[in-house]
């Protein structure tokens, strides 16, 4: 399975709304899709898993929806912290830990 | 509190064998439903699973690494080492070791928490 994320970088200003998507290109049953945060020289961060649930400690500004083969991830308001590069991760079926290209936040 | 941290040599020639080594804290092999692998990550790239060891034993690899990659666990030092073999200059890359845990929803592993990393570069 290929994760495709659109766009590939996305410019906006602290307190808009973020909307990443990431599209399978096989349908994904169970919805074994998880998002990460990455910021520069730093490890990533589990933000989402199960295409929606918000890992430990995640601000309830993140959301995700979708199943099959459309996921959105969405920041409700971007705070200054949140400029960085999201990745779209498989990690069930028999492709597990496919990672998306990733998309860039970056300020405008 | 978990915490992993990778270690191993930051720079290996074409050919030679990477050992890396995660250290970590806070859980324990003997829980059952977690597990611990490794990723990479090329400068300026997409991240790429490499291998994964589950607490039962069990492993995983990345199919197109399965003939170079290995895994192994030591529960009693709360270690895990990934090996890599014939290394070429596109294996330099930040590798990271991963904390898994199995997830209620679908019962599938997810890395929930992440080592540093650990850059490693390979020269000619």
């Amino acid at each position: 399975i290929v994760l495709t994320q659109s766009p590939g970088t996305l410019s906006l200003s602290p307190g808009e709304r973020a909307t990443l998507s990431c599209r399978a290109s096989q349908t994904v049953t169970n919805s074994y899709l998880a998002w990460y945060q990455q910021k520069r020289g730093q490890a990533p961060r589990l933000l989402l898993y199960g295409a929606s649930s918000r890992a430990a400690g995640i601000p309830d500004r993140f959301s995700g929806r979708g199943s099959g083969t459309d996921f959105t991830l969405t920041i409700s308001r971007l705070e200054p912290e949140d400029f960085a590069v999201y990745y779209c991760q498989l990690y069930g079926g028999l492709h597990p830990y496919t990672f998306g290209q990733g998309t860039k936040v970056d300020v405008k | 509190q978990i915490t992993l941290e990778e270690s191993g040599p930051a720079l290996v020639k074409s050919t030679q064998t990477l050992t890396l080594t995660c250290s970590f804290s806070g859980f324990s092999f003997t829980y059952s439903g977690v597990g611990v692998g490794w990723f990479r990550q090329p400068p300026g790239k997409a991240l790429e699973w490499l291998a994964l060891v589950y607490w039962d034993h069990d492993k995983r690899y990345r199919p197109s690494l399965k003939n170079r990659v290995s895994i192994t666990k030591d529960t009693s030092k709360n270690e895990v080492v990934l090996t890599l073999t014939s290394m070429d200059q596109v294996d330099t890359a930040t590798y990271y070791c991963a904390h898994f845990v199995a997830d209620p929803l679908t019962g599938y592993y997810v890395a929930d928490l992440w080592g540093q990393g650990t850059l490693v570069t390979v020269s000619s």
